[in-house]
C-alpha cells in the first residue's frame, strides 16, 4: 500500500537546524510531489511548501522563504525537509504528504505519521 | 492568516446530518479537498474535487460547492466521525492553503 514513513522526534535549541525525512513506498516516487505541512500545538494546519519528485522543483510558503529547504533522493524514494534558524514558534508536528495537483485542485494523500520537533533552550 | 474560513465548532446528534462549510474567494476558481484529523493522528483525506471519495471513506461523506463556499456533509453521523475537519484549496498566489478548521462533536 502507499505509505509515507517519517523520521523520529527531535529536540533542538533555538538557532539550530533540523532535517526531517519522509520515506515513500507503494508507488512510483517520481510521479508525484511531496508537500510538507506543520501543526503547532493546539493549532491548525500550515502548508510549508512542496517539491516535485520528478525534477526537484520547489515552491515554499513565503513566510518560510530563506529558512526552509526541501530535497529528494530518488534512489531511496525519500524526501527531506530542513528548517534552519529554529525559533520556539517552530515547535510543531511536521507532516509530509503526497501531493496531487492539477489546474483547479490539489489534494494530499496519504500523509506521514508526523514528526514532533521541539525547539527549547 | 488563512484565506479559507471555517466555523470553529459544530455539533450533531448521532445519526443526524451535519454540514461543514469553508468560505474563501479562491473557491470560485478552485475545488476544495477535505481532511479529517482525530486527536494525536495525522490528517486523512475524505473528499477531493467535485465530490470524490478515496477508497475506504464511507459514502456518508460528501462534498459540494457553490460560489465562494465549499461544503462537507456527513449524512448519518457516527461516533467515530468526531474529529477536526480542514478544507484545503489555493490562496491568491495559487499556493495550497488550509482552512481554519472545524471541530465536530457527535452528541
Amino acid at each position: 500500500q502507499v505509505q509515507l514513513v517519517q523520521s523520529g522526534a527531535e529536540v533542538k535549541k533555538p538557532g539550530a537546524s533540523v532535517k526531517v525525512s519522509c520515506k515513500a513506498s507503494g508507488y512510483t516516487f517520481t510521479s508525484y510531489g511531496i508537500s510538507w505541512v506543520r501543526q503547532a500545538p493546539g493549532q491548525g494546519l500550515e502548508w510549508m511548501g512542496w517539491i516535485s519528485a520528478y525534477n526537484g522543483n520547489t515552491n515554499y510558503a513565503q513566510k518560510l522563504q530563506g529558512r526552509v529547504t526541501m530535497t529528494t533522493d530518488t534512489s531511496t524514494s525519500t524526501a527531506y525537509m530542513e528548517l534552519r534558524s529554529l525559533r520556539s514558534d517552530d515547535t510543531a508536528v511536521y507532516y509530509c504528504a503526497r501531493l496531487v495537483r492539477d489546474m483547479v485542485l490539489n489534494w494530499f494523500d496519504p500523509w506521514g505519521q508526523g514528526t514532533l520537533v521541539t525547539v527549547s533552550s | 492568516s488563512s484565506e479559507l474560513t471555517q466555523d470553529p465548532a459544530v455539533s450533531v446528534a448521532l445519526g443526524q446530518t451535519v454540514r461543514i462549510t469553508c468560505q474563501g474567494d479562491s473557491l470560485r476558481s478552485y475545488y476544495a479537498s477535505w481532511y479529517q484529523q482525530k486527536p494525536g493522528q495525522a490528517p486523512v483525506l475524505v473528499i477531493y474535487g467535485k465530490n470524490n471519495r478515496p477508497s475506504g471513506i464511507p459514502d456518508r461523506f460528501s462534498g459540494s460547492s457553490s460560489g465562494n463556499t465549499a461544503s462537507l456533509t456527513i449524512t448519518g453521523a457516527q461516533a467515530e466521525d468526531e474529529a477536526d475537519y480542514y478544507c484545503n484549496s489555493r490562496d491568491s498566489s495559487g499556493n495550497p492553503v488550509f482552512g481554519t478548521g472545524t471541530k465536530v462533536t457527535v452528541l
